[in-house]
């Protein structure tokens, strides 16, 4: 089991539907990330929030939008995705956040959420 | 684009057997992380080196890192079928672009058969 936690495990959605996906940890970390991650490929990250702010966005397409109401928690809104999209999609923390000497610190994965569009 | 490069693509073992994987890079780092991922799971931080280390050790692995040729090694001694797994090296950059944009290589998947 991880420190990080993602729900749901498995989501399939249609290219009409709204849907999130909700990632918490409570180590007190100030950094949060989210990763997309196609079968035999390795993860490519969308965004980070550090200290709740968006710091980062891997100029993602607007269909996908995050959101991190506080320290321990980030969400992902999915809105008119298409089936290219479907993929693992992990959250991740570290430590520190943005502007400090931090980026040296490890991240701390969830087991993700496994997305199918239909 | 990938920063890292891991190789082999894939390696297969008979459990007791050593691994061991490589990975390349392109830019200037500040340090070098190795994780593994199960298959489906999430990914495991294994090991972080920092640029002005050349050798790093815990437990069964050992990381190598050669700033001169970008390059680090990852080595599983005395390897266990547990170890099966995809293992992926991670660089961040160190002059400009985005500060904590960790980039992951395309993985070395291990086998470890009984």
């Amino acid at each position: 089991d991880t420190e990080v936690t993602q729900t749901p495990k498995h989501l399939v959605m249609g290219m009409t539907n709204k849907k999130s996906l909700k990632c918490e940890q409570h180590m007190g970390h100030r950094a949060m990330y989210w990763y997309k991650q196609k079968a035999k490929k390795p993860p490519e990250l969308m965004f980070v929030y550090s200290y709740e702010k968006l710091s980062i966005n891997e100029s993602v397409p607007s269909r996908f939008s995050p959101e991190c109401p506080n320290s321990s928690l980030l969400n992902l809104h999915l809105h008119a995705l298409q089936p290219e999209d479907s993929a693992l999609y992990l959250c991740a923390s570290s430590q520190d956040g943005a502007g400090l000497s931090s980026y040296n610190s490890p991240l701390h994965f969830g087991n993700g959420t496994r997305l199918t569009v239909t | 684009s990938q920063q890292g490069e891991e190789d082999p693509q894939a390696l297969s073992i008979q459990e007791g057997e050593n691994a061991t994987m490589n990975c390349s890079y392109k830019t200037s780092i500040n340090n070098l992380q190795w994780y593994r991922q199960n298959s489906g799971r999430g990914l495991v931080h294994l090991i972080l080196i920092r640029s002005n280390e050349r050798e790093k050790h815990s437990g069964r692995l050992r990381v190598t890192l050669d700033t001169s040729k970008k390059s680090s090694s990852l080595l599983i001694t005395a390897s266990r079928a547990a170890d099966t797994a995809s293992y992926f090296c991670a660089t961040d950059r160190k002059y400009g672009g985005s500060q904590g944009n960790l980039i992951f290589g395309k993985g070395t998947k291990l086998s470890v058969k009984p």
